[in-house]
């Protein structure tokens, strides 16, 4: 059983770039969501995804968008970078939306944003 | 809205001492209640969760935590520490009734001593 996967490991942009991040779901998992994790702190959900439509956003600005593949793969998107998009960007992958399910973690996309 | 406060972003024990990690929550509603780690460089592992039954739940690794709904707390036990503990330790919590994404803590840094 393939856990969930993203690519790349690191980035560097600079800030006004645009940046896409890839994450591979764990095998049978519909559900995937993003998180943000700035130096120092705990993540921060952007969003979620489920059967490849959003399905609840966290306190980012549109700038922050995603998409959903039919084999639930999923890609963040983050337009306009800013100093402050320099984080740890997690991945999580779940079978359905239930509150309860375990929420499998990729190892994340460290970005630096110059 | 969900809230998760961490008391004490650094911990340091002795190899062998018991371990204690806090976490209180503020919640609308009886919350889901989660127990991650994360070791350098890697995504988030579930330690352990609490939905509904048993409030006192045991998890991976020796790890335990006790729902404590007068206390608003879900803290994190383990009698004998490790080296190998050493990590970082993330409390988060979800709303069963409406958005399933994690509400994470700042997170503890547990330190094992020789």
């Amino acid at each position: 059983e393939t856990g969930v996967t993203q690519s790349p490991t690191h980035l560097i942009k600079t800030r006004g770039q645009q940046v896409t991040l890839r994450c591979s779901s764990q095998s049978g998992h519909n559900t995937v969501s993003w998180y943000q994790q700035a130096l120092g702190q705990g993540p921060q959900f952007i969003f979620q995804y489920y059967r490849e439509e959003e399905n609840g956003r966290g306190n980012f600005p549109p700038r922050f968008s995603g998409l959903q593949f039919p084999n639930y793969s999923s890609e963040l998107n983050v337009n306009a970078l800013e100093l402050d998009d320099s984080a740890l960007y997690l991945c999580a992958s779940s079978l359905g939306v239930s509150g309860g399910n375990e929420q499998f973690f990729g190892p994340g996309t460290r970005l630096t944003v110059l | 809205a969900q809230s998760v406060t961490q008391l004490g972003s650094h911990v340091s024990v002795s190899e062998g001492a018991l371990v204690l990690l806090r976490c209180n929550y503020s919640s609308s509603v009886p919350p889901y209640l989660f127990w991650y780690v994360q070791y350098p460089n890697q995504g988030l592992q579930l330690l352990l969760k609490y939905t509904t039954g048993a409030t006192l739940v045991k998890g991976i690794n020796g790890f335990e935590a006790e729902f404590k709904k007068s206390e608003t707390s879900f803290h994190l036990t383990k009698p004998s520490a490790h080296m190998s503990d050493a990590a970082e330790y993330f409390c988060a919590v979800s709303d069963p009734m409406g958005r399933r994404a994690l509400t994470f803590g700042s997170g503890t840094r547990l330190q094992v001593q020789p």
